[in-house]
């Protein structure tokens, strides 16, 4: 059973063109929401943690926000070098306690 | 700022042979994990350990597979006779407050 989908898999956006990455998830108590970059052969980078519906942060030109059933990364006028592939995982309070979830990620390419 | 390093970021290896992946978390975590990620696809959870224990593992996480904290700074993954499905990319991640990934083994089975 999924318990994270992330949308759409792949976004190819105009540089300065904003917009939204969609995470749902399923979990039985959500203990954390993580946003992560990954460039290609590398590790996972952490951008946010999000706890609690309505919650929000920012970081430069993105922006991630959280409801009961999703959370969003908004990217404003973005740059060529904000291009990788980006994952969201939640930890579920009623599973064993320490495992992440992982969505399979969107790869979002920025063309100049 | 302090990272997580692994060692090494490449491995070959023959079918059946054993290969031990390292990892050194970052210095003030409690929590250590090892992740695999298959050309393509997603981060695959395998293995959680805390205070020198497994905590949690993966179906993944067979018997092939063992983890060891060996000193007070290195974290290692053995699996024990490799298969060609094992070929992956294997992450190892530490947490404090925040999960932090180090830079990746990629292994290679033939």
């Amino acid at each position: 059973e999924d318990q994270v989908t992330q949308s759409p898999e792949a976004l190819r956006l105009q540089e300065g063109e904003s917009s939204s990455l969609n995470c749902s998830y399923t979990v039985s108590g959500l203990r954390g929401l993580f946003w992560y970059r990954q460039d290609p052969g590398k590790g996972p980078e952490f951008l946010f943690t999000l706890y609690s519906a309505g919650e929000e942060k920012e970081k430069e030109r993105l922006k991630a926000t959280l409801t009961k059933k999703e959370s969003f990364l908004h990217i404003t006028a973005p740059k060529p070098e904000d291009s990788a592939t980006y994952l969201c995982a939640v930890r579920d309070s009623l599973r064993a306690g320490n495992q992440f979830y992982f969505g399979t990620g969107t790869s979002l390419t920025v063309i100049p | 700022e302090p990272e997580v390093t692994q060692t090494p970021s490449h491995q070959v290896t023959q079918m059946g042979q054993e290969v031990i992946l390292r990892c050194v978390p970052i210095s003030n975590h409690l929590y250590f994990y090892w992740y695999r990620q298959i050309l393509g696809q997603k981060v695959e959870f395998l293995v959680s350990f805390y205070n020198n224990e497994i905590s949690e593992k993966s179906e993944i996480f067979d018997d092939q597979f063992s983890v060891e904290r060996p000193d007070g700074s290195n974290f290692t993954l053995k699996i024990r006779s490799t298969k060609l499905e094992d070929s992956a990319m294997y992450f190892c991640a530490s947490r404090g407050e925040t999960q932090y990934f180090g830079p990746g083994t990629r292994l290679l089975v033939l």
